[in-house]
């Protein structure tokens, strides 16, 4: 298993402001993923955090918007750039080991922006 | 495109049996996953089937038919705590996971 905290939990952002989220897992992990949830909704992946080099972005993402790091093995930070409302969402980070096929999620934070 | 389609939502009793279904179209297939989420909770790993036929664990059952493009999740013996939304998901050739649309289970007394 593993387990993952996530900082803020939640917050309430202005618009056109930036908010950087933590993610630290309590072990080393082969891979961290960054996903986009709206209440209700299912869960849109975002990018993987590759360590030592730049992430891998889906399409619709991109990194101006969402850049992110991962410096080592057990922690990633997700930054939001120049909000908007739209951003409004619960942003979750998930890891995997290799060889298995769980996924393991933090608890998300829960951003509003007015 | 890539799509996992579910039901949006199922009610049942507690102590009833209850089948969530999932159909698939992706491109490339290495299994099927279900997660469970709590309202304000985490998803988390419920089952994963790589081949064909059902995998039982505990209360809860996975079926998979890969010629059908076809999975369901089965919970039996219905209990309040698992009110929830589950949600199938897809390994797809690129390794990762493809969430499905999720199904919100509500279960009543």
């Amino acid at each position: 298993s593993a387990v993952i905290s996530q900082k803020p939990s939640r917050d309430i952002c202005q618009r056109g402001t930036s908010l950087t989220i933590q993610c630290q897992v309590d072990s080393q992990v082969t891979m961290m993923f960054w996903y986009r949830q709206q209440p209700g909704q299912s869960l849109t992946l975002i990018a993987t955090a590759n360590q030592g080099s730049e992430a891998t972005y889906e399409s619709g993402f991109v990194i101006d918007k969402f850049p992110i790091s991962r410096p080592n093995l057990t922690f990633s930070t997700l930054t939001v750039s120049n909000m908007s409302p739209e951003d409004s969402s619960i942003y979750l980070c998930s890891v995997e080991r290799k060889y298995q096929e769980t996924q393991y999620f933090g608890p998300g934070t829960r951003l509003l922006v007015l | 495109g890539q799509s996992l389609e579910q039901p949006s939502e199922v009610t049942a009793v507690e102590g009833a049996i209850v089948q969530i279904n999932c159909t698939y179209q992706t491109s490339g297939f290495y299994g099927l996953s279900w997660y469970q989420q709590h309202d304000g909770g985490a998803p988390t790993f419920l089952s994963y089937n790589a081949l064909d036929g059902l995998e039982e664990t505990g209360r809860f059952s996975s079926f998979l038919s890969r010629s059908d493009s076809y999975g369901y999740l089965l919970l039996q013996e219905l209990q309040m705590k698992d009110s929830a939304s589950y949600f199938c998901a897809v390994r797809d050739h690129t390794d990762k996971l493809i969430f499905g649309t999720g199904t919100r289970l509500q279960v009543f007394p």
